[in-house]
Formats: structure tokens, C-alpha cells, sequence
């Protein structure tokens, strides 16, 4: 599976949007971009995934780039309990290969 | 509560004891994943089973280190004779495989301390 890169760590001001950004330059053409969040002392959580079109849900938007080699989740209306580690992970869906999670982007959100 | 269950919540033990751990996972999910968590790093793959069957293991998970799931049901991760390094957080997740694309679902974990 492909690995990802993201930033180490985010500030964002309650309120405002959170963007979180992901380079998967070495993404195959049948992987998945998939996010998830921990907070702290839990389990992390699904937010949202996607293939090639842009997607959106209850939690978050996720933006992929037409060439597909990064992504951007964005969270539109940042609370303080959206400070969280973000995990980008690209994978290859249902393989049974694991989630790589690398160690993510750590958001702070401002009051 | 039909999320995934792990307990225990806290575990310390001394080194050189042995310890076991279980996850209840969502019903009916045949995936069960467990992975491991050190301070400041994300997850780490340990093991999954795909209902009973056992199907890939990491490198990370050493001959001290033994996983069951009887049934496909709930699963064990037994450590033998636990040494300092052993010392992290233990998340179970759960899946559903034919139910679309794959999501994890987690635990809240099992902290195990090692003195």
C-alpha cells in the first residue's frame, strides 16, 4: 500500500475550517483514500473515504486532486473537540492488507 | 453498547508475568484487527482474523505474543513473559467485509503498563 505524508501538526480557530493536508504520490489506481481522527484515549475513528471524486458527509469534506497524489480533508466549521490526530491512509479496500497509519497531523483547535 | 468492547480499560503487571486481553467486536463484523500504540505514534498492525482464521501477522508480533478468536466470535491477545517495551496502548477494531468498502471500527483500547 501506498504511504502518506502529512504535516505534524495544525492550529486552527474555533469556528473556522480546518484544512488538513495529505501527499499519497505513489498511490495505485485502485486505492482508497480513507481519514480517520483519535482523540485523545480512544480508539481512533472513521471520518470519511474516497476513490477519485470528492466527497462529503456529516463529519468533514474530503477533496482528492484529479491526479489523485494528495488530499485535503476539511473540516468546515472547527470545534474544540475536533483537536485531534488526523490519519490519512491509503489502502487498498478489502484486501485485507492493513491500515497504515502512520502518525498523522495533530490538530489544535483555538478558542 | 454495540460498538467494540475491550477490556480491560488498564492492566500493569510486572515483567516477566503474562497477561491477556480481550475484544468483543460489533456483532456480526468477521474482521477483527488488533494493533498496537506507543506514545506520540499512530497504530501499529499486530494481527487480524478474518472470522476464525488467523491471516496475517506482523513482524512486530514476536513468539511471546499469541491472538485467538474461537468461533469468529470475540478475540484474545495473550502476551507470555512481558517485558519494559511491551508497555503501550492495545486497540482492537472490527469490520464487515461484503458490506461495502471496508471501515475499522475501534476499541477504546487496553493501556498496559510493564514495571
Amino acid at each position: 500500500d501506498a504511504k502518506t505524508t502529512q504535516p505534524p501538526s495544525m492550529d486552527c480557530a474555533e469556528g473556522r475550517a480546518a484544512n488538513l493536508p495529505c501527499n499519497h504520490s505513489t498511490i495505485s489506481g485502485n486505492e482508497y483514500v480513507y481519514w480517520y481522527r483519535q482523540i485523545h484515549s480512544q480508539g481512533p475513528q472513521y471520518i470519511i473515504h474516497g476513490l477519485k471524486n470528492n466527497e462529503t458527509n456529516e463529519m468533514a469534506s474530503l477533496i482528492i486532486t484529479e491526479d489523485r497524489k494528495s488530499s485535503t480533508l476539511i473540516l468546515p466549521h472547527a470545534t474544540l473537540r475536533d483537536t485531534a490526530v488526523y490519519y490519512c491512509i491509503v489502502r487498498l479496500t478489502n484486501t485485507g492488507n492493513q491500515f497504515y497509519f502512520g502518525t498523522g497531523t495533530s490538530l489544535t483547535v483555538i478558542p | 453498547d454495540t460498538g467494540v468492547s475491550q477490556n480491560p480499560r488498564h492492566k500493569i503487571t510486572k515483567r516477566g508475568q503474562n497477561v491477556t486481553f480481550r475484544c468483543d467486536p460489533i456483532s456480526e463484523h468477521n474482521r477483527l484487527y488488533w494493533y498496537r500504540q506507543t506514545l506520540g505514534q499512530g497504530p501499529e498492525f499486530l494481527t487480524y482474523f478474518q472470522n476464525e482464521a488467523q491471516l496475517e501477522k506482523s513482524r512486530l508480533l514476536s513468539d511471546r505474543f499469541s491472538a485467538e478468536r474461537p468461533k469468529g466470535s470475540f478475540s484474545t491477545l495473550e502476551i507470555q513473559r512481558t517485558e519494559q517495551g511491551d508497555s503501550a496502548m492495545y486497540l482492537c477494531a472490527s469490520s464487515l467485509i461484503g458490506g461495502g468498502v471496508e471501515k475499522l471500527f475501534f476499541g477504546s483500547g487496553t493501556q498496559l503498563s510493564v514495571l
